[in-house]
């Protein structure tokens, strides 16, 4: 069964330094989502990508975030220069186009974030 | 502002019971999506089931089932016939545009 997969399972990395998070969606996916866990607490959304530009996003993702699509199969969300509060689980997700049961988001296995 | 609820921070059961987790939620849209996932300790996030808000039917699979009551706004996940494998966190989220996801409620199954 075909399912999303995330690179890397967990990254460690300096407060003030850029992390790039890597997800591959399921190939025939269209709509592509990051979300974040911080230890604890619920799964919030950070951002919803379609069609090559972001489609919705929510006020935890600010200008210190940015995602993109490089080529045919990677998403990735890039953090510019991390803060120790960005220390969490993120969740790639990636759903068909199509309304209806396709509807269903899948979620990667997650990567998770340490800022020393 | 669209948001769930779960009340239920943690619940029990022994297993080969059943056991309703308790979820709602705040919209004013009238077509919607409902889920519940499932996190293990390695905290991936898994489909439970799904139910979409124009369907009256309750949504099924296998040992889970749901229900919906619409004009309530309350989405409980019920499983039956428990196994140690059902201990995880269970997240009910709402999805009209970006997913909603509640606080979780921590399962803990009893042997």
């Amino acid at each position: 069964e075909p399912e999303v997969t995330q690179t890397p399972s967990h990254q460690v990395t300096q407060m003030g330094q850029e992390v790039i998070l890597r997800c591959v969606p399921i190939s025939n996916h269209l709509y592509f989502y990051w979300y974040r866990q911080i230890l604890g607490q619920k799964v919030e959304f950070l951002v919803s990508f379609y069609n090559n530009e972001i489609s919705e996003k929510s006020e935890i993702f600010d200008d210190q975030f940015s995602v993109e699509r490089p080529d045919g199969s990677n998403f990735t969300l890039k953090i510019r220069s991390t803060k120790l509060e960005d220390s969490a689980m993120y969740f790639c997700a990636s759903r068909e186009l199509a309304r209806g049961v396709a509807d269903t988001q899948y979620f990667g296995p997650g990567t998770r974030l340490t800022v020393l | 502002a669209q948001t769930v609820t779960q009340s239920q921070p943690e619940m029990s059961v022994q297993e080969a019971e059943t056991v309703t987790l308790s979820c709602t939620y705040d919209t004013s849209e009238s077509d919607y999506y409902l889920f519940w996932y499932k996190q293990p300790p390695s905290r991936q996030m898994i489909l439970v089931i799904r139910q979409e808000a124009y369907k009256q039917q309750n949504a099924t699979e296998n040992r889970f089932s749901v229900n919906f009551q619409k004009a309530a706004k309350s989405f409980s996940l019920k499983i039956s016939d428990s196994q140690l494998g059902d201990a995880a966190m269970y997240f009910c989220a709402y999805r009209y545009n970006d997913m909603r996801f509640g606080a979780g409620t921590r399962l803990t199954v009893k042997p």
